[in-house]
Parts: structure tokens; sequence; C-alpha cells
């Protein structure tokens, strides 16, 4: 298995533009959440689906953010308009709904630069 | 809310042991993780408690007190590869496949 894939794993971008993550999890995984990672922050929730149905956007900052599930093998992330603050390595992560563990498989991650 | 601490920085030697601690105070229970993320790349899963007590898995071991809120990542025989950040995370409810909810992690640097 090719594992999460995501894309772009680098992106930079002016303050105002728009911004789109993708990410394709594991096949067979009928988790998929979205996390944002900075120093301060640490990793933090956005959202997450189960079967493309998103169950909790709580984490999602404001309105500029947004996330869909159109099927099983993608997801996307979009930002907005973007704004310099939304700077943040941004991973999706995948997980199966059987197994004592229940751990993640994340993706590489995309690093988002906002200027 | 939901407070996962742990230390910030850590250093150890080559070869040596070091263990790497986690508190949390949340508003539930339902496992705890840990993850080692090396500098530019994705987390990784290395263990898994729910119970209390320790799991051993090969040089890594994590022990679990749900009394005390606390759980420890064991390391041994240090290797220069595992200079990474270790991340702590927890279940916090029981029902189906929840988020985790993660502490800002513990920069470890293995030294010769």
């Amino acid at each position: 298995d090719a594992g999460v894939i995501q894309s772009p794993r680098h992106e930079v971008t002016e303050m105002g533009q728009e911004v789109t993550l993708r990410c394709k999890p594991i096949s067979g995984h009928d988790y998929l959440f979205w996390y944002r990672q900075t120093m301060m922050r640490g990793l933090e929730l956005l959202i997450y689906f189960n079967n493309n149905v998103p169950i909790d956007d709580s984490g999602m900052p404001e309105d500029r953010f947004s996330a869909k599930m159109p099927n099983a093998s993608f997801s996307t992330l979009k930002i907005q308009p973007s704004e310099p603050r939304d700077s943040a390595v941004y991973f999706c992560a995948s997980s199966p709904s059987t197994g004592a563990a229940y751990g993640y498989t994340f993706g590489s991650g995309t690093r988002l630069t906002v200027v | 809310g939901q407070n996962i601490d742990q230390p910030t920085e850590m250093t150890a030697t080559e070869g040596a042991i070091v263990q790497i601690n986690c508190t949390y105070q949340t508003s539930g229970f339902n496992g705890l993780f840990w993850y080692q993320q090396h500098a530019g790349e994705a987390p990784t899963f290395l263990s898994y408690n729910v119970l209390d007590g320790l799991e051993e898995k090969g040089r890594f071991s994590s022990f679990l007190s749900r009394s005390k809120g606390y759980s420890y990542l064991l390391l041994k025989e240090l290797q220069m590869k595992d200079s990474a950040s270790y991340l702590c995370a927890v279940r916090i409810t029981s029902s189906g496949n929840t988020p985790l909810v993660f502490g800002k992690g513990t920069r470890l640097s293995v030294i010769a």
C-alpha cells in the first residue's frame, strides 16, 4: 500500500489567494482526519470524516476553512482567502474502525507558507 | 479543556536509556498513544496503552497509570537515529474511532 498521499508537499502563496490541499487515504480506511501543526500549538485537529461524512468540524478556525470528502479515496481542505497566520504543516491521517489500537497513519504533510 | 503535558526538550547520550514523561488531564480516557516524528516528516505510530502497566516493543516501552493520569515512553540503547520528537496523544471517548488529542511533543537529541 502506498500509504496516505498528500499533495502538494510544499505550497507558497500570497495572502488573499485560495489554497487547496489534497489527501488520498489508505484504501479500506473509513476514518479521515485533518490536522494542523505549528511550533506554538502542536498538532490540532481541524475536522474528521467517517465514511465520507463530516463528523466534527469544531476545530476549523473560521469560515475561511472548508473541507470535503466526495468519495472514499479523496478529500480536500480549502482555505479562501489565505492569511499569513495560516502558515503551518497540514497533515491528513486515516484509520480503520476495527482493531484495538485504532492508530492513525499520517500522510507526509503539506507545508503551507502564506506571504 | 484537554491538557496533555510533556517536556519540551531532552538530551541523552548514545547507548543510554531515556524516559519521556507525559501527564494528562482530559474529560475522558480511552487509550494513550505515542508517536515518533523526525524533523520534516510525518508522525509514525510507536505504542498504545489502554490498561495500566508496561507494554514492551523491542527497544521501546510505554507505561500507563490511569489513576495518576501519567504515561512514559522508555527508550533503551539509544541510537543517533532516535533523535526526533515524541508525541503523546490521548483518545478522549470510547464511542468509535474518535480523534486523538496530542501533546506538543518532546524533542529528543541523542549525542555521541
